[in-house]
């Protein structure tokens, strides 16, 4: 049973370009969630899709941009990269219950940097 | 809003010594809580999570964590430590449908 995958593992890229990060959920999860993560801090959550729609968002600025697709995989889109925007991205999927019992299960990550 | 401290960025024990790590919850709800390790250049790996069946939680590689509702604590435990434990670890509480909220994150040291 593959876990969570996301890919690339490592990205380079220069302020103002646009990335795109990829995720494919654990196999029967229905639900994927983004985090940031900066250098020696923890997890930051950006935002959460379910049945293709944005479920919930953390405190991002509209530069972060998602989607789902019908077999559940997501991307994460950045544009205008800051320096900022420096960090670990980690994709978690699980399946939605509606409520707070629901565990996530995270991906490798990918290392996004800014130059 | 729901938030977790993790009291001590960096922890330092002989291999063979007990582990404690320190996590303390704040939850208007009944809270549910995630113990996470994470290795260099790596993910998150689940260790163990609370769900309010049982408030003594074991999970993988010989951790444990509590509950203590009267002291807000959710810490983890392993008694015997191994090198192998050297890692960051994380304490997270969720929020609604499973959004997860995380603290700062451990440094966990294991000296030969």
């Amino acid at each position: 049973d593959a876990g969570v995958t996301q890919s690339p593992t490592h990205l380079i890229k220069t302020r103002g370009q646009q990335v795109t990060l990829r995720c494919s959920p654990k196999s029967g999860h229905d639900t994927v969630s983004w985090y940031q993560q900066a250098l020696g801090q923890g997890p930051q959550f950006i935002f959460q899709y379910y049945e293709e729609e944005e479920r919930q968002r953390g405190n991002f600025p509209d530069r972060f941009s998602g989607h789902q697709f019908p077999n559940y995989s997501s991307e994460l889109n950045v544009n205008a990269l800051l320096l900022g925007d420096s960090a670990l991205y980690l994709c978690a999927s699980s399946t939605r219950t509606g409520g707070t019992t629901d565990t996530q299960y995270f991906g490798p990550g990918t290392r996004l940097t800014v130059l | 809003a729901q938030s977790v401290t993790q009291l001590g960025s960096h922890v330092s024990v002989s291999e063979g010594a007990l582990v404690l790590l320190r996590c303390n919850y704040s939850s208007s709800v009944p809270p549910y809580l995630f113990w996470y390790v994470q290795y260099p250049n790596q993910g998150l790996q689940l260790l163990l999570k609370y769900t309010s069946a049982a408030t003594l939680v074991k999970g993988i590689n010989g951790f444990e964590a509590e509950f203590k509702k009267s002291e807000t604590s959710f810490h983890l435990t392993k008694p015997s430590a191994h090198m192998s434990d050297a890692a960051e670890y994380f304490c997270a509480v969720n929020t609604n449908a499973g959004k997860s909220t995380f603290g700062d994150g451990t440094t966990l040291t294991v000296k030969p």
